[in-house]
């Protein structure tokens, strides 16, 4: 069992639509979570990190779910800007600073 | 304007060659990490240093070598023992945990080809 699972993509959905990611972790000693954005050929960059009450950040939220090692992404009102690869991340719990990084799920957003 | 470089941003290199990957931070951070990204899979983690002086190896550590004499830099070489070596390299760096925080943020990335 890979330790971060994500939904296997890619997802194409018109403008506006609403979207969800689903990622689970197999690691119960995580700690941190994290939801990246990759866009094709450039580095991560941290889109959210994710607490255990949840957090909303504009159109995206995200929910973390840890009795069933769960966690998710929401993304309403999808722009065409939002087409990328979303990662899901988590720490390794007691090995520092340490995170494990999904295989991504692409988003693409067309008109 | 603070941030991580990662120097060049694409590499060929001919086979039976070592090669170094530059990366460098001014974000005061103490941890730094390597990370190698081969198409449609995730990040798998090279090597990584949590403070000067001191790195340990992470999951796929087979044919690559580190070192960090400074805080701002962690330079990777991949040698000719790498047997796949073309890919996606990534550094990146992060305030360690037990200080508030495990986010880390990612230099630009250099992709290297092995010809």
């Amino acid at each position: 069992r890979k330790e971060v699972e994500q939904d296997p993509g890619p997802f194409n959905v018109p403008e506006g639509a609403t979207v969800a990611f689903n990622c689970t972790y197999s690691n119960s000693a995580s700690q941190s979570f994290f939801w990246y954005r990759q866009d094709c050929r450039k580095e991560p960059k941290l889109l959210m990190s994710v607490y255990s009450s949840g957090n909303e950040d504009g159109r995206f939220t995200a929910q973390l779910n840890r009795a069933s090692q769960y966690i998710s992404l929401l993304i309403r009102d999808s722009k065409l800007s939002d087409s990328a690869t979303y990662l899901c991340v988590v720490n390794k719990g007691n090995q520092g600073g340490k995170l494990i990084f999904g295989q991504g799920t692409e988003l693409s957003v067309k008109p | 304007d603070g941030g991580i470089t990662q120097s060049p941003k694409y590499l060929f290199r001919k086979e039976g060659q070592n090669v170094t990957l530059s990366c460098e931070q001014n974000l005061n951070h103490d941890a730094m990490y390597w990370y190698r990204q081969d198409p449609g899979q995730g990040l798998r983690l090279i090597y990584y240093s949590q403070i000067v002086n001191d790195f340990q190896k992470g999951d796929i550590a087979e044919g690559y070598s580190v070192s960090r004499e400074k805080k701002e830099s962690f330079p990777l070489t991949v040698t000719s023992a790498q047997k796949n070596p073309t890919a996606f390299y990534l550094c990146a760096s992060s305030v360690p945990s037990g200080q508030g925080s495990d986010t880390q943020y990612f230099g630009p990335g250099t992709r290297l080809t092995v010809l």
